[in-house]
């Protein structure tokens, strides 16, 4: 059974960073690009950022580049999102999200259940 | 960045009717969208990818169709547990971009 796994959200000062966690199990994480997409209260789906199978490719939304960075171990079944430079509009629940293919542009067809994240002082 | 439209903002209906969900595109996106449901306190879960395939469990009465710019996602006969929130997703260009949504709700 594939699991997904966030941790690492919870509540920063405006400017502070993060480091977000997923941890995968139940299929060979090495083999499939993973994705993180968030969601504000009350609001839709927002992606953010994605990063192929060998990490060899990694993409960014507009509204985080150059603050947020995307990694995984392979080693550790881990996807992580480092956030820096955080504002209050960063506040939302983060998942993770595993994709169906090893470039990071395929449907995304396991969701875990997501870290909040809240921005404010 | 793609705009994907979704209209209505919100579908009131009756269990057993058909519902039709819309998502436009800002540009030409091929075949390269997909649905997703998201029911109160849970993950999204992928329905429909690349326009008309059904992911792995997914029931008969959900499809998809559309290309180009212009989709729709189609339920056959609403079941009691299909009302929720629908989003559309283009994967055909950076960054990859969700539609607003639109909830199915019990009318």
């Amino acid at each position: 059974e594939v699991q997904l796994v966030e941790s690492g959200g919870g509540l920063v000062q405006p400017g502070g960073s993060l480091r977000l966690s997923c941890e995968a199990s139940g299929f060979t994480f090495s083999s499939y690009a993973m994705t993180w997409v968030r969601q504000a209260p009350g609001k839709g789906l927002e992606w953010v950022s994605a990063i192929s199978d060998n990490s060899g490719g990694t993409y960014y939304a507009d509204s985080v580049k150059g603050r947020f960075t995307v990694s995984r171990d392979n080693s550790k079944n881990t996807l992580y999102l480092q956030m820096n430079s955080l504002r209050a509009e960063d506040t939302a629940l983060y998942y993770c999200a595993k994709e169906t293919g090893s470039s990071a542009y395929y449907p995304f067809d396991y969701w875990g259940q997501g870290t909040l994240v809240t921005v404010s002082s | 960045e793609i705009v994907l439209t979704q209209s209505p903002a919100t579908l009131s209906l009756s269990p057993g009717e058909r519902a039709t969900l819309s998502c436009r595109a800002s540009q030409s996106i091929g075949s390269h969208l997909g649905w997703y449901q998201q029911k109160p306190g849970q993950a999204p879960r992928l329905l429909i990818y690349d326009a008309s395939n059904r992911a792995t469990g997914i029931p008969a009465r959900f499809s998809g169709s559309g290309s180009g710019t212009d989709f729709t996602l189609t339920i056959s006969s609403l079941e009691p547990e299909d009302f929720a929130v629908y989003y559309c997703q283009q994967r055909s260009v950076w960054p990859l971009t969700f539609g607003g949504g639109t909830k199915v709700e019990i009318k």
